[in-house]
């Protein structure tokens, strides 16, 4: 099973500062990582696909990069609502989610 | 506009069976264009992939629960059900479906609002 390792677990930030959330495999996953963002109460949401892609509807202030073992999750200038908690997701075999970042108001 | 809607016992006795289905609205799971899974969420806790089933009816299963889950469809009815046998406590928490963007097991784009299930006598 590919495990996936988050860090921070917690991220105190203000309003307009960036996040760098980071996300670690395993093993190689090639380019084969989801980033999602689930709110208090609410299901997951699709953000960014294939390591890269944002998911429709998604704004242009969340990026994703990275490549093989090393993901990042990059959110430009936090609005209130991007505080919530954050999961990164592999489907290089099978499919597996690291233990997620809280994005916090600091 | 897809719609995905979790339904079933919300309370389960220990070593029993979980049973949820879900509704598919705005969509058809006959669809080759996607396949369909279940994921779970302990209270307070992080995300964990239970199974997923193709349009054709293949199931894939987490290799941890593997021997106590089966997923299946229902095309006539549009919906997918979720079976989960022998619980415990360990079992309980928030179970969604969703659908996965491609005919595999790629990531989730649409979920269910989940059904939060509690597994205790």
């Amino acid at each position: 099973e590919i495990l996936l390792t988050q860090s921070p677990a917690t991220l105190s930030l203000s309003p307009g500062e960036r996040a760098t959330l980071s996300c670690r495999a395993s093993q190689s996953v090639a380019f084969y990582l989801a980033w999602y963002q689930q709110k208090p109460g609410q299901a997951p949401r699709l953000l960014i696909y294939d390591a890269t892609k944002r998911a429709t509807g998604i704004p242009a202030r969340f990026s994703g990069s990275g490549s093989g073992t090393e993901f990042t999750l990059t959110i430009n200038g936090l609005e209130p609502e991007d505080f919530a908690v954050y999961y990164c997701q592999q489907r290089s075999h099978w499919l597996t989610f690291g233990g997620g970042t809280k994005v916090e108001i600091k | 506009q897809l719609h995905l809607q979790e339904s079933g016992p919300r309370l389960v006795k220990p070593s029993e069976t979980l049973s949820l289905t879900c509704a598919v609205f705005g969509g058809s799971i006959n669809s080759t264009s996607n396949y369909w899974g279940w994921i779970r969420q302990p209270p307070g806790k992080g995300l964990e992939w239970i199974g997923t089933l193709s349009s054709r009816g293949r199931t894939y299963y987490s290799s941890s629960l593997k021997g106590r889950v089966t997923i299946s469809f229902d095309t006539s009815k549009n919906y997918f059900s979720l079976n989960l046998n022998s619980v415990t406590a360990a079992d309980s928490g928030v179970y969604y479906c969703a659908r996965h963007s491609l005919p595999d097991t790629s990531e989730l784009d649409y979920w269910g609002q989940g059904a939060l299930v509690t597994v205790s006598s």
